[in-house]
């Protein structure tokens, strides 16, 4: 019931682009994205919902296809603020909010 | 607001020792979630409560763990006796609506069993 998270790592130069795709075996209802930097708690990005619409602000954004299960997290002109972990967390028919292992992401200068 | 307070931050114990962690959710936050992190397992999810009322406690490891939340603005987690084994972070998070605006997490509680 976990979601998969890919890539488990990308490293990038300040002001390249990123994807990061979580996917799950279960019909979702909504996807969370969060991002953790070390030694702090996860801070949340975004809420897809289903029958939602592609949610974004400034350079990171989000889509959901609900039809394959499946959310994709868009980082555009990666600063060095926003290296961290990434996490998506899906919830089906329950309350439960499941998280990916999450995406190690490392912005270098 | 002061957001999601835990305490204590640090926490290192002897295995068989009682560990109490504590929780204060962001006022007028109607869920609250306890989750454990590890290298591991990741993000697990314990237990959360509704307004008070544990909802969903199938998380919980073992009858060693316990959580209760008496009121609005408190919640706790307790292990007894703890093991090497809980080792990891505790992180109590609360929302509003469930779905509409995410979690806000607390800072977490290390927690060292040795």
């Amino acid at each position: 019931q976990q979601p998969v998270q890919s890539p488990q790592a990308v490293i990038l130069r300040e002001g390249e682009d990123a994807v990061i795709n979580c996917s799950s075996s279960k019909a979702l209802y909504s996807v969370h994205w969060y991002r953790q930097k070390h030694g702090e708690a996860p801070v949340f990005l975004m809420i897809l919902l289903k029958g939602g619409e592609q949610k974004g602000h400034e350079k990171i954004s989000a889509s959901f296809n609900e039809k394959k299960q499946q959310s994709s997290l868009y980082l555009t002109a990666s600063q060095l603020s926003y290296s961290g972990t990434y996490f998506c967390g899906t919830q089906g028919g329950s309350e439960k909010l499941v998280f990916g292992k999450g995406t190690k992401l490392t912005v270098n200068p | 607001d002061a957001g999601v307070i835990q305490s204590p931050r640090h926490e290192v114990t002897e295995m068989g020792q009682e560990v109490t962690l504590r929780c204060k959710p962001i006022s007028g936050h109607d869920y609250l979630f306890w989750y454990r992190q590890t290298m591991m397992r990741g993000l697990e999810l314990l237990i959360y409560f509704n307004n008070n009322v544990p909802i969903d406690d199938s998380g919980m490891p073992e009858d060693r763990f316990s959580a209760k939340m008496p009121n609005a603005s408190f919640s706790t987690l307790k292990i007894q006796p703890s093991e090497p084994r809980d080792s990891a972070v505790y992180f109590c998070a609360s929302s509003f609506i469930r779905d509409a605006y995410g979690y806000t997490f607390g800072s977490g509680t290390r927690l060292t069993v040795v």
